[in-house]
This record gives structure tokens, C-alpha cells and sequence, in this order.
């Protein structure tokens, strides 16, 4: 239980277009949905809390009319990369919280490639 | 500053020995802590959480957490080469429960 459907996994776009990337709780219902970004060799960085019913929160330094959060109903939330540019290719991964002893599940991550 | 400090490694260790990852915290009002593993191009894999001060174990993990020296660290019994992956601590105590990663140890384990 508690799966998060992350699509699509891998993506190649060009520069200047946009990019949709879905995630869906399959079995529970996520009132948040929290985006991360992994360059290669770092660590997750928190990008952006999806909050459902309202405005994302941002964290500083992303910014919010080039990725835009929208968190509609309970199961999905979409993150997209507007305009992309190279340096946006990124593996992009969603998580929500789970609770108890499953903490917080992770999709599958979406590799995103801007040529 | 960081809050959730790793040291990056690579970390090697031969197959059936210990593996010991260490993490440490600033804010001292952390109270949750996970352990993930990542294997490369994948998404990160809870291992195991902790919340209290002691040892936490589950099968071949054991999970230390020392709030008064503001530490975390993963044991990995009888390590397999399997283990070989990044494993990457985390804080959960954003405000909205967000977690805060670690930069990750690179472990691997040699046959």
C-alpha cells in the first residue's frame, strides 16, 4: 500500500517547451506533495510543498512561474517545467507522507532531459 | 549551514563486514530521522526511521540516534554487495513536515 504513480519516467523535451510530470497517490489520499530535485552526484533538494486546495510554497531560489505546482484533488498533483532549458534537466522525484511506519513513500522519479 | 551533514564517502567495506554511516543535525528541535537508500538513476527506498534516542534495529539495520550529540548513524550488518548504494539521511522536521536530505554516503560493498 501507500504507492505514489509517478509519469512520465523519462522525458526528453526541447529547449523552450514545457513539461508536465504527474503524480498520483494510488491508495491513499495526499493532502500534501512535496517536489525534489536531484542533480547527478547531489542530494534531494526540496523545490516545493503541494498543498491541495491551495497555493504550493516555494522554497527559496525556485521559482514559482517557471515550475508550476497544481495540486487539484487528493490523488494528483502535477508539476510543470515551463520554458525549459538545459540546465533544468533534472531528475525530478514527488513524495508524500504516509504516516506511521511508512513515513513518506517517493515515486519513481522522472528523468528530464532539455536539448 | 547545513542542517543534515553526511559524509559523502565512497565508503567500502567487504562483503559480511559492518557498515557504519554517520549523519548529523543543527537544530536540536529535529525529532524524526530516516534512513533512505538510492540506488542510482532510482528513487530513494526507506530503509528505517527513528524517533527516540537509543538504537532502533530491523533485521540487518540498526538505526543510533543520539539527540544530546545531535547524531544519527545506520550499522549494516553482514553487508552484501547488494547494500551498494547511496544511502541518505534525512530530518523531517520542516514545518510542513517536509524532509531535509542529507548530501548521502556513497557505500560500497565488495565481493
Amino acid at each position: 500500500g501507500a504507492v505514489v504513480s509517478q509519469h512520465p519516467s523519462r522525458v526528453i523535451c526541447k529547449s523552450g517547451t514545457s513539461v508536465k510530470i504527474e503524480c498520483r497517490s494510488l491508495d491513499f489520499q495526499a493532502t500534501t506533495m512535496f517536489w525534489y530535485r536531484q542533480f547527478p552526484k547531489q542530494s534531494l533538494m526540496l523545490m516545493a510543498t503541494s498543498n491541495e486546495g491551495s497555493k504550493a510554497t516555494y522554497e527559496q531560489g525556485v521559482e514559482k512561474d517557471k515550475f508550476l505546482i497544481n495540486h487539484a484533488s487528493l490523488t494528483l498533483s502535477t508539476l510543470t517545467v515551463t520554458s525549459a532549458h538545459p540546465e533544468d534537466s533534472s531528475f525530478y522525484i514527488c513524495s508524500a507522507e504516509v504516516g506511521g511506519a511508512k513515513g513518506y513513500t517517493f515515486g519513481s522519479g522522472t528523468r528530464l532531459t532539455v536539448v | 549551514q547545513k542542517e543534515v551533514e553526511q559524509n559523502s564517502g565512497p565508503l567500502s567495506v567487504p562483503e559480511g563486514a559492518i557498515a557504519s554511516l554517520n549523519c548529523t543535525y543543527s537544530d536540536r528541535g529535529s525529532q524524526s530521522f530516516f534512513w533512505y537508500r538510492q540506488y542510482s538513476g532510482k528513487s530513494p527506498e526507506l530503509i528505517m526511521f527513528i524517533y527516540s534516542n537509543g538504537d532502533k534495529e530491523d533485521g540487518r539495520f540498526t538505526a543510533q540516534l543520539n539527540k544530546a550529540s545531535q547524531y544519527v548513524s545506520l550499522l549494516i550488518r553482514d553487508s552484501q554487495p547488494s547494500d551498494s548504494a547511496t544511502y541518505l539521511c534525512a530530518d523531517g522536521r520542516g514545518s510542513a513536515r517536509q524532509l531535509t536530505f542529507g548530501s548521502g554516503t556513497q557505500l560500497t560493498v565488495l565481493p
